[in-house]
């Protein structure tokens, strides 16, 4: 398997730009969460889905940010208008089973896409 | 809601030696579990190792153990005979009953340098 992939792996934009990033997570797993990664704010949970389905997207900063996941190997996360402080790592994460209702949710995490916004 | 936090924002070893990374949790929910993850400066995002809360003994995978103390709402990672490889960021994180165990909270993360 090989693993949650994601793209691109870095992504330099322009204040005011359309930035899409991607997200295939591991075949099999039916849920997908995204998060943003700063030196300010750590590690946040921007969003998860399961079945495709968003769950979760209190943790969506502002309506400039969308998400979706039209089948159970692809979703996107965009940024439209994309502002200087959207600069981070977003990270794609896949977890081993949540329908199970097991404590034990190990969440497999992509490499990442680090952007930049001049 | 759940809230970890790791008091340490970075700490020094030496080669060979053990280290103990701190991780306190709050949490009202009974049904929980505490993940640690490691960070190494390539930015990708390892599991270590995984204690549930009702888990009679401490987890344990190779060279990591998690120290459980339940009345104490801790859960430090313990790292021995620790390599150069092992300096990178360590985040503990919770996930609760209460959100179907499907969110993990994360810590701000614990930056560990092992020396020669």
């Amino acid at each position: 398997d090989a693993g949650v992939i994601q793209s691109p792996r870095h992504e330099v934009t322009e204040m005011g730009q359309e930035v899409t990033l991607r997200c295939k997570p591991i075949s099999g797993h039916n849920s997908l969460f995204w998060y943003r990664q700063t030196m300010m704010r750590g590690l946040e949970l921007l969003i998860y889905f399961n079945n495709n389905v968003p769950i979760d997207d209190s943790g969506m900063p502002e309506d400039r940010f969308s998400a979706k996941m039209p089948n159970a190997s692809f979703s996107t996360l965009k940024i439209q208008p994309s502002e200087p402080r959207d600069s981070a790592v977003y990270f794609c994460a896949s977890p081993t089973d949540l329908t199970s209702g097991s404590s034990y949710n190990e969440q497999f995490f992509g490499p990442g896409t680090r952007l930049t916004v001049l | 809601a759940q809230k970890i936090t790791q008091t340490q924002p970075g700490m020094f070893v030496q080669e060979k030696e053990a280290v103990t990374l701190d991780c306190t949790y709050d949490t009202s929910d009974p049904s929980y579990g505490l993940f640690w993850y490691k960070q190494p400066s390539s930015g990708e995002m390892i599991f270590l190792i995984y204690q549930g809360s009702y888990d009679q003994q401490n987890a344990t995978e190779g060279r990591y153990s998690l120290n459980f103390q339940k009345a104490r709402k801790s859960a430090n990672l313990v790292i021995s005979a620790s390599q150069l490889g092992d300096s990178a960021m360590y985040f503990c994180a919770i996930s609760t009953m209460n959100t179907g165990f499907q969110k993990l909270v994360f810590g701000t993360g614990t930056r560990l340098l092992v020396s020669p």
